[in-house]
């Protein structure tokens, strides 16, 4: 079926560093690719989101990327802090012709040390 | 403008019980979706109402199904429960008309069974 592919699982970085994360998906009609934030004991938090028509979106120190000819996008970080840490999901729309969803890939745990 | 609630937040159930989850959409959001977070298969689509009716589905069996009253608040109802079924199940409402709209999450109910 349809999957969204994210890479990688676990990410350390210190404080100050870059973070990035990669996505790929299948479905050809996916046309919008939201990320998350997660923290403990919560639901996640829609962080940033990127539509088919547009390449590259930012928000302060988060910018996302999509290359819709190779299926990829990705997340990056700048200027991490602590706070960062948590998991964050990438997701991309299903291209049903009734109703919505979310094809979610299996998270990035990402810790930031001091 | 409250977000999405989750009732309850937790839930301890025996195998063969069944159990209703509840969530109110964030006020003015029509569109309800429930996802299943598990660690193994990461979070999973079960299903999508709009005004009353379900409009998608996502792939498990008959023992899950949902239902939205007119005020968009909706509830699930996971019947003859397995082992298996332990998760937290999130709420979400969409934003928007579109399938390009943002999708809020609550914070789930975590359900455990025995």
């Amino acid at each position: 079926g349809e999957n969204v592919e994210q890479h990688p699982s676990t990410l350390s970085v210190q404080e100050g560093d870059s973070a990035v994360i990669k996505c790929t998906y299948s479905d050809s009609a996916s046309n919008y690719f939201p990320w998350y934030k997660q923290e403990l004991g919560k639901g996640p938090q829609l962080i940033i989101d990127i539509r088919s028509n547009v390449g590259e979106k930012k928000d302060q120190r988060i910018a996302v990327t999509l290359n819709k000819t190779a299926k990829h996008f990705s997340l990056h970080i700048t200027e991490t802090q602590p706070e960062d840490s948590a998991v964050y999901f990438c997701a991309a729309s299903l291209g049903s012709n009734s109703g919505y969803a979310l094809n979610f890939g299996k998270g990035t745990s990402l810790l930031v040390t001091p | 403008k409250a977000g999405v609630t989750q009732t309850p937040r937790y839930l301890i159930k025996t195998r063969g019980q069944q159990v209703t989850l509840s969530c109110s959409p964030i006020s003015g959001h029509r569109s309800v979706s429930w996802y299943q977070q598990t660690p193994g298969q990461g979070l999973q689509f079960l299903f999508e109402y709009f005004s009353e009716t379900q409009r998608n589905k996502g792939n498990f069996p008959g023992r899950f199904s949902g239902r939205q009253f007119s005020n968009s608040r909706s509830e699930m109802n996971v019947s003859t429960l397995e082992l298996g079924d332990s998760a937290l199940y999130l709420c979400a409402s969409l934003e928007g008309p579109g399938r390009n709209s943002p999708l809020h999450f609550g914070n789930g109910t975590r359900l455990t069974v025995t």
